[in-house]
């Protein structure tokens, strides 16, 4: 199976901070990456697709870069509404996996 | 609008069965692959099972294969998931999610249904 591993694990910021979050796969999966935003007690929302693709409706602060192996996801400029947890996703090859989470807190 | 509705989640004890629904509306259901993603409290999900949108297509993750059978039924507009010989380890909220053409990410999630299985 592909590992998928985020740092850092949490990550306190404030409103106005520029976050990226690194994903990091245990062997290449091209670009065949996803991440996804989860509040408490809701569902992992899409919010981009093939690394870099941003899924309807998600605010353009958000961008993600990388191909291979390394992943990255940047919050140009954090607000309120992005203070979640968010999870990275390969379907390079199954079984699709998620990493561990990256949670964005309040600093 | 996309909606995406599980039931059947609830309390059983190990060794126990359980069988899980997925209600879909909002969308052509029988064109789209589907799957089940699990999440264990404070944990990451868990990606466990997907159905080609004809149904003969099928695939499992190690942790449930040979115990969880997943299948659909398109004129209903549902897809189920039965869950045999349930452990502990198998508890956690369960959603059905939509693969956006076949391509492998997951555009629209359900609410998800708690399972806990527990004496």
């Amino acid at each position: 199976d592909i590992q998928m591993t985020q740092s850092p694990s949490t990550l306190s910021a404030s409103v106005g901070d520029r976050v990226t979050i690194t994903c990091r796969a245990s062997q290449s999966i091209s670009t065949w990456l996803a991440w996804y935003q989860q509040k408490p007690g809701t569902a992992p929302k899409l919010l981009m697709y093939k690394v870099s693709s941003l899924e309807s409706g998600a605010p353009s602060r958000f961008s993600g870069s990388g191909s291979g192996t390394e992943f990255t996801l940047t919050i140009s400029s954090l607000q309120p509404d992005d203070f979640a947890t968010y999870y990275c996703q390969q379907y390079n090859s199954y079984p699709w996996t998620f990493g561990q989470g990256t949670k964005v807190e309040i600093k | 609008e996309v909606q995406l509705v599980e039931s059947g989640g609830a309390l059983v004890q190990p060794g126990g069965s359980l069988r899980l629904s997925c209600g879909a509306s909002g969308f052509t259901f029988s064109t789209y692959e589907m799957d089940w993603v699990r999440q264990a409290p404070g944990k990451g999900p868990e990606w466990i099972s997907k159905i080609s949108s004809s149904g003969n297509t099928i695939y499992y993750a190690d942790s449930v294969k040979g115990r969880f059978t997943i299948s659909r039924d398109n004129p209903k507009n549902s897809m189920y998931l039965q869950m045999n010989s349930l452990r502990v380890e198998d508890t956690a909220v369960y959603y059905c999610a939509r693969d956006r053409d076949s391509q492998g990410f997951l555009d629209s999630w359900g609410q998800g249904t708690p399972v806990t299985v527990s004496s």
